[in-house]
């Protein structure tokens, strides 16, 4: 149980596209989905905070309106890169709570931009 | 804030030998703490936790003892294998205000065992 899905995998896209990056969990309703980004040989910066219904809280310094987060339902939260330029090249992944509960992680997106 | 420090890598070992991760941690409350690891492109899997002071966590070989007393939660495997190569994170949680759960992760310490 508690299986997180990402996809794509993989991406490759031109710079000034938007790529969205879909997170769905499985087999359980999430109440909170999270959003991290990896760059290489280091660690998982947290992005952003969804809950269902309500609007994704951002961490300081990462731009909610580049970063397009939805969490339409209890099983699917959706990450949008807009405009994306080389520097937005990472590793992004998702994780998937219940309330008092641990995150189960998505197996991640490689994004890379051209 | 909150903080997790491990050790740095890259951490090589040879097949069978023992392996000792270290991670300390800063925490206003009394978190969560657990250790993830992440296979070569993969996302990430939890390895372990332990919810409480004194508490061990253990999964696969694998064994981490919470340390209130020294603010520690030490990763060790006393035979490490091939397959064991990975990167390993150090984290902890606390309730972030409401019924949301941050996890706070430490930069990662890459393992990689040789034959």
């Amino acid at each position: 149980g508690a299986v997180v899905s990402q996809h794509p995998s993989r991406v490759i896209c031109k710079s000034g596209t938007s790529v969205k990056i879909e997170c769905r969990s499985l087999d359980f309703q999430a109440t909170t989905m999270f959003w991290y980004r990896q760059f290489p040989k280091q660690s998982l910066m947290l992005m952003a905070t969804s809950n269902e219904g309500s609007k994704a809280t951002y961490e300081q310094g990462v731009e909610k309106d580049k970063f397009l987060i939805n969490h339409a339902s209890l099983t699917l939260s959706t990450l949008t890169v807009t405009s994306a330029h080389p520097e937005d090249s990472s590793f992004y992944i998702c994780s998937a709570s219940v309330p008092y509960n641990e995150q189960f992680f998505g197996p991640g997106t490689r994004l890379t931009v051209l | 804030g909150d903080s997790v420090t491990q050790m740095e890598g890259p951490v090589t070992l040879s097949e069978e030998a023992f392996l000792t991760i270290n991670c300390t941690y800063t925490a206003t409350g009394y978190p969560s703490l657990f250790w993830y690891v992440q296979y070569p492109g993969e996302g990430l899997q939890l390895l372990l936790k332990a919810t409480k002071a004194d508490d061990k966590g253990s999964n696969k070989g694998f064994e981490a003892t919470y340390r209130k007393e020294t603010t520690s939660f030490h990763l060790e495997k006393g035979s490490v294998q091939v397959s064991d190569s990975a990167v390993y994170f150090c984290a902890l949680s606390e309730n972030s205000g409401g019924s949301n759960y941050k996890l706070t992760f430490g930069k990662g310490t890459l393992l990689t065992v040789n034959p």
